[in-house]
């Protein structure tokens, strides 16, 4: 596989539920970052890791919460979301401290109902 | 701070029209980087093309053209012969350390 890969592509749960998203990526990236995209509003940056570390963290609840086990993979685990948690979550990659010459690659995202 | 603007919040061409979306970009830095994606209804950001703050040269592609202008922070795409196919929400992002996108611009191109 290449790219950046997302899993599952649409997830329902319910708010006591407790479930994983995953993101790999295939290209050889020292970044990883969670985006989050609601209906009628802006993609907002969740999380960066880079090297594997977590180096921003924009005010998310703590019922976000991430893992970047080595430079491939990425999780968001999620436990007791509300019904506005519902949106588009996208993961990307990038070469940092190099030239990014195409920016970001962006997995095709996963589609998260809470009802 | 860094400010993103996409006036047009969504467009509809009829197919073989060309279409211009309008970015302004604002920032103090005098370095940086202006990408456009384009976010098809399967929901993945696609890279189209990246500009620094230094190049000003325009840039065709096929059907598609760039207009940078630093003088009034503004980075236009032009779509030539627009196809249904360009359906998509379009976003101009700039690079600093983590991209800062805006709030697109939806393209209909009704056949």
């Amino acid at each position: 596989e290449t790219g950046v890969t997302q899993t599952p592509r649409h997830l329902v749960m319910g708010m006591t539920n407790k479930k994983s998203l995953k993101c790999e990526q295939h290209l050889g990236h020292n970044a990883m970052y969670w985006y989050k995209q609601s209906a009628k509003k802006p993609l907002e940056l969740m999380f960066v890791y880079s090297l594997e570390e977590r180096v921003e963290n924009n005010s998310v609840p703590s019922r976000f919460s991430p893992e970047c086990p080595n430079s491939s993979h990425l999780f968001l685990h999620l436990h007791t979301l509300q019904p506005e948690d519902s949106a588009l979550y996208l993961c990307a990659s990038s070469q940092v401290g190099g030239d990014l010459n195409y920016g970001y690659t962006f997995g095709s995202g996963t589609r998260l109902t809470v009802v | 701070a860094q400010k993103v603007t996409q006036a047009q919040t969504e467009i509809s061409v009829v197919e073989k029209e060309d279409v211009t979306l309008d970015c302004v970009y604002e920032t103090r830095d005098t370095t940086y980087y202006l990408f456009w994606y384009k976010q098809p209804p399967s929901g993945e950001l696609v890279f189209l093309i990246r500009r620094n703050s230094f190049d000003e040269q325009n840039e065709i592609s096929g059907r598609y053209s760039w207009n940078f202008q630093k003088s009034t922070s503004s980075f236009n795409f032009t779509i030539t012969a627009s196809q249904v196919v360009d359906s998509a929400v379009y976003f101009c992002a700039p690079l600093r350390q983590n991209f800062v996108f805006g709030p697109g611009t939806r393209l209909s191109v009704l056949p």
